[in-house]
This record gives C-alpha cells, sequence and structure tokens, in this order.
C-alpha cells in the first residue's frame, strides 16, 4: 500500500531552467514532509523539509510546496544545475508515528548542459 | 568517519543462504532504521529501534527477516534462507532523540545483496 507516490519516475531539464518534482499521498494524517536526494552508489541525503503548518519552504534553490486539500506536494529547483542529477524521494511522516517515514519510488533528475 | 557506516558493502549470495549486514550508526544517535529498496521499487521501512524500547518491527517482509541492536548502537540484519527477491540495496539510517531536527534520518550507503 503505497501512501507516497512519485508518478513521474524521471525528468529531463536543460540546465538553468527550472526542474519541478512532484509527490502526492493518500494519509490524511501526514504532517511532515522531507525530500531526500541519492546519487548513485551513495545513501539518500536530505535536501529540505516542510511542516504541514506550512504551505511553502524555502532553501537557496530549493522550495517545497505544500497543498493540503490536494495531499499534494512539489519541490522546484531553480535553476537547475549538472550536480543536481540524481534520484529524489519524497517522503511523509506523521505525528502518531512520527519515526516512521513512508517513502516515494524516486524520480530521476538528468540536467543537460 | 561521522556518518552511518554499514559492511559489506557488496554481498553476492547463493539462495538458500544465511547474511548478516552490519550497521554501525552516528554517535550518540538513539533511533536506528533499516530500510530496503528493491529495484525500480522506493524505500521500503523494515524495522526501527529507539533506545532501550521494543523494536517496531513491522515492516519486516518474512519470518526470514530478523534484526537486533546490541547495546544501543551497532545493529545487524539478518535475513535466512535467502530468496532471489531479496536482492536489493538494504540501508540503515540513524537519528537523534527528539523532533527537534524534524523527522531527518541520516543513511548509510547501503548494502547491495544479490542473491543468486
Amino acid at each position: 500500500d503505497q501512501q507516497v507516490k512519485q508518478n513521474s519516475p524521471s525528468l529531463s531539464v536543460q540546465e538553468g531552467r527550472i526542474s519541478i518534482l512532484n509527490c502526492d499521498y493518500t494519509n490524511s494524517m501526514f504532517d511532515y514532509f522531507l525530500w531526500y536526494k541519492k546519487y548513485p552508489a551513495e545513501g539518500p541525503t536530505f535536501l529540505i523539509s516542510i511542516s504541514s503548518i506550512k504551505d511553502k519552504n524555502e532553501d537557496g534553490r530549493f522550495t517545497v510546496f505544500l497543498n493540503k486539500s490536494a495531499k499534494h506536494l512539489s519541490l522546484h529547483i531553480v535553476p537547475s544545475q549538472p550536480g543536481d542529477s540524481a534520484v529524489y524521494f519524497c517522503a511523509a511522516s506523521e505525528r502518531s508515528n512520527d519515526y516512521k517515514l513512508s517513502f516515494g519510488a524516486g524520480t530521476t533528475v538528468t540536467v543537460r548542459a | 568517519g561521522a556518518g552511518v557506516s554499514q559492511s559489506p558493502s557488496n554481498k553476492v549470495t547463493e539462495k538458500g543462504k544465511d547474511v548478516e549486514l552490519r550497521c554501525d550508526p552516528i554517535s550518540g544517535h538513539t533511533a536506528l532504521y533499516w530500510y530496503r529498496q528493491s529495484l525500480g521499487q522506493g524505500l521500503e521501512f523494515l524495522i526501527y529501534f529507539q533506545g532501550n524500547s521494543a523494536p517496531d518491527k513491522s515492516g519486516l517482509p518474512s519470518d526470514r527477516f530478523s534484526a537486533e541492536r546490541t547495546g544501543g548502537s551497532v545493529s545487524t540484519l539478518t535475513i535466512q534462507r535467502t530468496q532471489q527477491e531479496d536482492s536489493a540495496v538494504y540501508l540503515c539510517a540513524s537519528k537523534p532523540r527528539g523532533r527537534s531536527s524534524g523527522n531527518t534520518i541520516y543513511f548509510g550507503e547501503g548494502s547491495w545483496l544479490t542473491v543468486v
């Protein structure tokens, strides 16, 4: 039962353009959301997070938007750089089980020079 | 190093054999997780340890899988009578106590298991 869904397995974008990664969730109890980035042969690393009390969180080139009514969040990378080429995982947790992160299947981003 | 350390990094085993995967969490982190990622799949939760509390084993896919954490630090994930569908990257992660760090968990590089 996949509670976090990333329906686009891959995304290709030109260097300097915006990358938009989407994530949908089904569990209305989720109240904390994170994005992780993973390079080949490495473990995922934390990128950015957002609490359900906010609808936007920005950190440099990365911005996460949360639409609770639609149970949807997105990650914007502006401008995209070749080093951003990686797999991006969306993750979510709920307050009652705040230790357990549910992950999506990931989106592979390729930034073309 | 200061990160989560996992060994072996790669393991090829024959179907039916047992394997042990080891995880050394970040020093001082009280929470430890095991996840796995099969080819083309997302990260699948396996088990969670927090201090001396009973572990959450709800993600273990079968009774061939078990894990222990000795002394609140190092953890070993054991897979008995391995099957080909067990082939995956097994990721260990740790987290400090409390929500001050949000729910950020810190992953190791993973143990790549191939069952032939």
